[in-house]
């Protein structure tokens, strides 16, 4: 069990779909992260969010819509995917440190496996 | 960026201590360095951190080399649980908190 709670674990959606994958924590950290992580490679970074502001998006295609409605919860909202976004999608909380103080360590969900078809 | 270099994969046998190796020569002198690791069909999960000094935990031992340029995670007593991929990372402090993974070390304890 982890600190970090993904649903759902498993989500199957057609390309006209539209979804979304939620993430809640309740660790106080002001620091939320959407990674993305295809199979056998290291999982890739998609945005981060601080003080419930979008601060890092990493060039994502913009059928991925993160949202941040408050400091525990993080949706990423889904819609018109290709099946090459299948994925497992990992979230992620951390502590927001000073700049120059190093990273707070992530605490990571075990994901939401996601196939679109 | 502070790249990382890690060997693609390693055995160990089951009780003995696994020594996981990382290059980061071009890491800064206020870069940390961070340890993950990633069981199967789990999210990544935090194992230790440090700057200069060797640090440990209860889950590991981390080892800086003086000039930084390198880093060693000790497992002391390995177990067939801690099979898993191992990243070491070093986070660049001038882009805010990005945590990027490079592709880790598979860890196999073999019994």
């Amino acid at each position: 069990d982890t600190e970090v709670t993904q649903t759902p674990k498993h989500l199957v959606m057609g390309m006209t779909n539209k979804k979304s994958l939620k993430c809640e924590q309740h660790m106080g950290h002001r620091a939320m992260y959407w990674y993305k992580q295809k199979a056998k490679k290291p999982p890739e970074l998609m945005f981060v969010y601080s003080y419930e502001k979008l601060s890092i998006n990493e060039s994502v295609p913009s059928r991925f819509s993160p949202e941040c409605p408050n400091s525990s919860l993080l949706n990423l909202h889904l819609h018109a995917l290709q099946p090459e976004d299948s994925a497992l999608y990992l979230c992620a909380s951390s502590h927001q440190k000073a700049p120059g103080q190093g990273i707070s360590p992530l605490h990571f969900g075990n994901g939401t496996r996601l196939t679109v078809t | 960026d502070a790249k990382t270099t890690q060997p693609t994969s390693m055995d160990c046998a089951e009780g003995r201590a696994a020594n996981l190796p990382c290059n980061h020569s071009t890491i800064s002198g206020n870069e940390y360095v961070y340890w993950y690791r990633q069981i199967h069909s789990q999210g990544p999960q935090y194992i230790i951190h440090g700057l200069k000094n060797n640090e440990t935990n209860e889950m590991a031992s981390l080892i800086i080399t003086e000039d930084r340029k390198s880093s060693t995670l000790i497992l002391p007593h390995a177990t067939l649980r801690d099979t898993a991929v191992y990243y070491c990372i070093v986070p660049a402090t001038n882009q805010g908190g990005k945590l990027i993974f490079g592709q880790g070390t598979e860890l196999s304890v073999k019994p």
